[in-house]
């Protein structure tokens, strides 16, 4: 089936380590997003890519890094993870960036930094 | 308006009665505005996505109709059912200016 795969699904980070969130697409869109999502907060952006090879900050990007090396992999780094980086992590996709067709979002990774 | 709201909250149904909802978003520079429904421990479904003034969309017992004068869109679902349970988030802009809601939480009582 065609989509967004992003992996883990879960996981317990300890404070100070990195990890990267993966996020893969099949559907060859040119623009790819990762969002986070807080309770009462809604999802917000932390980094875009209009298409391979650029990238750019969204509303919420320190701590976090990002590369765009091919047109379907947009993996989220968090170099020295905190506390405040617990949350569910989305990442989504569209055709072109701000497609009014919409955007295909992944299934989630929840992140627990302790 | 400067962010895209939407209300209720929250809200309980029972089963069969109808419900409608609101977003509201910035009316300057409209791009698009998106529906979706986003079912817990699931990834947000995409139901409309409405561009024109005056749009109305319909999905099954589900339909929307967006005003980009005034700046709101309402949701609408005839005869909730059970199923229906889940937020319904509501996207205004386009390009780098996607801004969410924080979305309608939906609960539907047998």
């Amino acid at each position: 089936t065609a989509g967004i795969t992003q992996a883990p699904t879960s996981q317990i980070l300890a404070a100070g380590r990195s990890m990267t969130l993966r996020c893969t697409q099949d559907m060859r869109h040119n623009a790819m997003y990762w969002y986070r999502q807080d309770l009462g907060l809604g999802l917000r952006l932390i980094h875009y890519s209009n298409t391979a090879g650029t990238t750019g900050k969204g509303e919420v990007p320190d701590g976090y890094s990002v590369s765009r090396a091919n047109t379907d992999d947009f993996p989220l780094t968090l170099a020295s993870a905190v506390p405040s980086q617990t949350s569910v992590y989305f990442c989504a996709s569209s055709d072109t960036p701000g497609t009014p067709r919409g955007y295909t979002f992944g299934s989630g990774t929840r992140l627990t930094v302790v | 308006i400067l962010n895209v709201e939407q209300s209720p909250q929250s809200l309980h149904v029972q089963e069969g009665d109808s419900t409608n909802f609101t977003c509201s978003f910035p009316s300057s520079n409209f791009y698009a505005l998106h529906w979706y429904r986003w079912e817990t421990a699931k990834s947000p479904e995409a139901l409309f996505v409405m561009t024109l003034n005056g749009d109305e969309k319909k999905k099954g017992r589900i339909s929307a109709t967006l005003n980009t004068k005034e700046g709101y869109s309402y949701l609408y679902i005839k005869g909730s059912q059970p199923e229906d349970s889940a937020t319904y988030l509501c996207v205004s802009g386009g390009y780098q200016k996607v801004t969410f809601g924080t979305g309608t939480k939906l609960q539907v009582i047998p």
